[in-house]
């Protein structure tokens, strides 16, 4: 089956530091995502990004879709950051069926 | 982006129940998903919920267990049945968006089985 595995699994920043998450994935993907899981459960979406590279403020991606791997780059970390970060891509082509990768837990200190 | 609800938002409930959670939508969509986190572990697909026929199922879940509605396009149910202490996880679900079908997801649902 499609292996999406993530890596550090688990990562501790003092803040203000920067950070690179990847996400390493088994097979051709139609869309590559990445979310935050705070504390509270909730998945909050932070790119769509299939290929190419975005910005969002203190937050870039970038999907080498050929090379079958994504990095989320994390600048001037908060403590605010810390959660789960999860990437997730949708490899049936049929619609937004995501398989989730196992996670990196990052835990921003003072 | 739409505007997904679930309820509840969190319940304990005992061994050998059933528990229904609500999905609603602010806006139409064709495909809404239900997925299940297991304490400490990522996401995992557990069925399409169709409107008009039945969901359809990722391997290791089974309608028996899992029993869905879709009765219209902005609202979905998964009941997960005869409870036990395993079935403590985060049930989510999902709908994609535009062209590009971005996923969003709802709040979560919290369950604890005693």
């Amino acid at each position: 089956g499609i292996q999406v595995e993530q890596s550090p699994p688990d990562l501790i920043l003092q803040e203000g530091a920067n950070s690179t998450l990847r996400c390493n994935f088994s097979d051709s993907v139609n869309n590559l995502q990445w979310f935050h899981q705070n504390p509270w459960g909730q998945l909050i979406n932070l790119f769509y990004i299939p290929s190419g590279t975005k910005q969002n403020g203190r937050l870039s991606a970038t999907t080498v879709a050929t090379e079958r791997y994504s990095l989320l780059y994390i600048s001037s970390s908060q403590t605010t950051d810390s959660g789960v970060y999860f990437c997730a891509g949708d490899f049936t082509g049929g619609g937004n069926k995501l398989t989730f990768g196992t996670g990196t837990q990052l835990k921003v200190e003072l | 982006s739409a505007v997904i609800s679930q309820k509840p938002s969190r319940d304990i409930c005992q061994r050998g129940t059933s528990l229904t959670i609500q999905c609603q939508v602010d806006s139409q969509v064709t495909m809404m998903f239900w997925y299940r986190q297991q304490p400490g572990q990522s996401l995992t697909l557990i069925a399409t919920a169709n409107q008009g026929s039945e969901a359809t199922y990722e391997s290791g879940f089974v309608i028996d267990k899992f029993p869905i509605s879709r009765p219209n396009l902005t609202f979905s149910t998964l009941t997960v049945s005869n409870m036990s202490p395993e079935d403590s996880s985060i049930y989510l679900c999902s709908v994609g968006e535009g062209v590009t079908n971005e996923a969003f997801f709802g709040q979560g649902t919290r369950l604890t089985v005693v």
